[in-house]
């Protein structure tokens, strides 16, 4: 257990409004990810941290930023949500260092744009 | 064409079997993970390897860096193994900090 905490766990919207998820983590680790997961993709990445303010795009970032102000804390921000974007999030981290290419993902976010 | 491909994409077997799930890479890789996700549940890494093979409890893991294949074995299957078992490499071009994803292999063991 890496102390990874996502909240809200279960979101329902509307088209054209902004969400904001959020995640949490309590062992200070240095990489901090958001991934969407949908049927017949797999994981893919959003977006990723690799320090406080220090971010970078993943592969499906069109509609999504993130901030990273803390450490501890990694949002990610629908500005205007449409329902391709209705998918379960995951936040994940890793430790910086040789070696330690093991990433430890949160519980989900279940997010339905209608 | 995805850089990590799995096969097969559902399985399905009866408890004690011997079940066996396939990796395929296309590109050079620094480490091979395999993760499990039960149903509604979240994502647990069970191996990370480089070479060789590691074994934990009834999971064994292999991989062949000459082949680029990797091999998901389980033994004495139990109901409980159901889950969806995801295949993920550490791209020497993508570096360390990125995983790159197979579209992961749903297991359902049947009692």
């Amino acid at each position: 257990d890496a102390g990874i905490t996502q909240s809200p766990r279960h979101k329902v919207t509307e088209t054209g409004t902004p969400v904001t998820l959020r995640c949490h983590q309590t062992e200070n680790h240095r990489y901090m990810y958001w991934y969407r997961q949908d049927p017949g993709h797999g994981l893919r990445l959003i977006h990723y941290s690799y320090g406080v303010k220090d971010t970078d795009k993943g592969e499906v970032s069109d509609g999504y930023s993130v901030s990273r102000s803390k450490t501890e804390d990694f949002l990610l921000t629908l500005e205007s949500a449409t329902s391709s974007q209705t998918s379960v999030y995951f936040c994940a981290v890793k430790e910086a260092g040789q070696g330690t290419d093991t990433q430890y993902f949160g519980p989900g976010t279940r997010l339905t744009v209608l | 064409k995805n850089e990590v491909e799995q096969s097969p994409q559902n399985l399905t077997a009866q408890e004690g079997e011997f079940i066996t799930i396939n990796c395929s890479y296309s590109v050079g890789i620094s480490a091979l993970h395999w993760l499990q996700q039960h149903p509604g549940g979240g994502i647990v890494s069970l191996f990370m390897l480089s070479s060789g093979k590691k074994k934990h409890g009834r999971l064994i893991a292999t991989i062949n860096i000459q082949e680029k294949h990797s091999s998901l074995h389980i033994t004495a299957s139990h109901p409980r193994d159901s889950a969806v078992y995801i295949c993920a490499v550490t791209s020497l071009i993508q570096g360390a900090q990125k995983l790159v994803f197979g579209q992961g292999t749903r297991l359902t063991i049947n009692p």
